[in-house]
């Protein structure tokens, strides 16, 4: 079954304190794996795509790697507002399915000043 | 603005009562997608469109829901005797991908809406 886990299920950070963020799937054929942000009661904003294992994607304070069986978000000596649940969501892998997102629970992100 | 638009923002209705909620694509996008999300939990996926054929739908939307796309621009959701159960964050979301099946090459990523926050008491 097609899964995406996120760790830490809460982070909290002081201003400046670098940190990742942990995404693991099983998804048989990735075909792109997603990152969104999200603020309360708001829609997830979309932040990176990473297709293969290797690439690496960079905004502002965030860089988004991939492996075969997980992605990162660093974020580098992150400010209050980066403050938001940070998800991850592959494709589904199955044939029935052409694209539709499976996504994590996410991962709230803290920063104090 | 060009994003996706989701009307209305918010909704309370009368458990029984039945609700419906619109989505505004992005205008060169020909898929659009429904997902529901609960407190604390990732966006569930409900349904798709590609153009105006409704192509796939998850065991989550029961016979009380149902969704439209005529003509392929904006889509509706109705959900017929609301029950409490189905207080959530519904989302839309749009994408554009080149045919029915993208095995040869990545999915593009889909773009969000605000969101429709439905609460029934």
């Amino acid at each position: 079954e097609d899964q995406v886990t996120q760790s830490p299920e809460a982070l909290r950070l002081q201003e400046g304190e670098s940190s990742s963020l942990n995404c693991s799937y099983t998804v048989s054929g990735l075909r792109g794996l997603f990152w969104y942000r999200q603020d309360p009661g708001k829609g997830p904003e979309f932040l990176f795509t990473l297709y293969s294992a290797g690439e690496e994607k960079e905004k502002e304070r965030l860089k988004a790697t991939l492996t075969k069986k997980e992605s990162f978000l660093h974020i580098t000596a992150p400010k209050p507002e980066d403050s938001a649940t940070y998800l991850c969501a592959v494709p589904t892998g199955d044939g029935g399915s052409q694209g539709n997102l499976i996504f994590g629970k996410g991962t709230k992100l803290s920063v104090k000043p | 603005d060009t994003g996706v638009s989701q009307n209305p923002r918010h909704k309370i209705t009368k458990r029984g009562q039945n609700v419906t909620f619109r989505c505004d694509p992005i205008s060169e996008h020909n898929r659009l997608y429904w997902y529901r999300q609960t407190l604390g939990q990732g966006p569930e996926f409900l349904t798709y469109f590609q153009n105006e054929a409704q192509l796939e739908k998850s065991r989550l939307l029961s016979d009380r829901f149902s969704a439209e796309r005529p003509k392929g621009s904006f889509s509706t959701l109705e959900i017929q005797r609301t029950e409490q159960g189905d207080s959530a964050m519904y989302l839309c979301a749009s994408s554009f991908e080149w045919g029915d099946r993208v095995w040869i090459r990545g999915v593009n990523e889909a773009f969000f809406g605000q969101g429709t926050r439905l609460t029934v008491v």
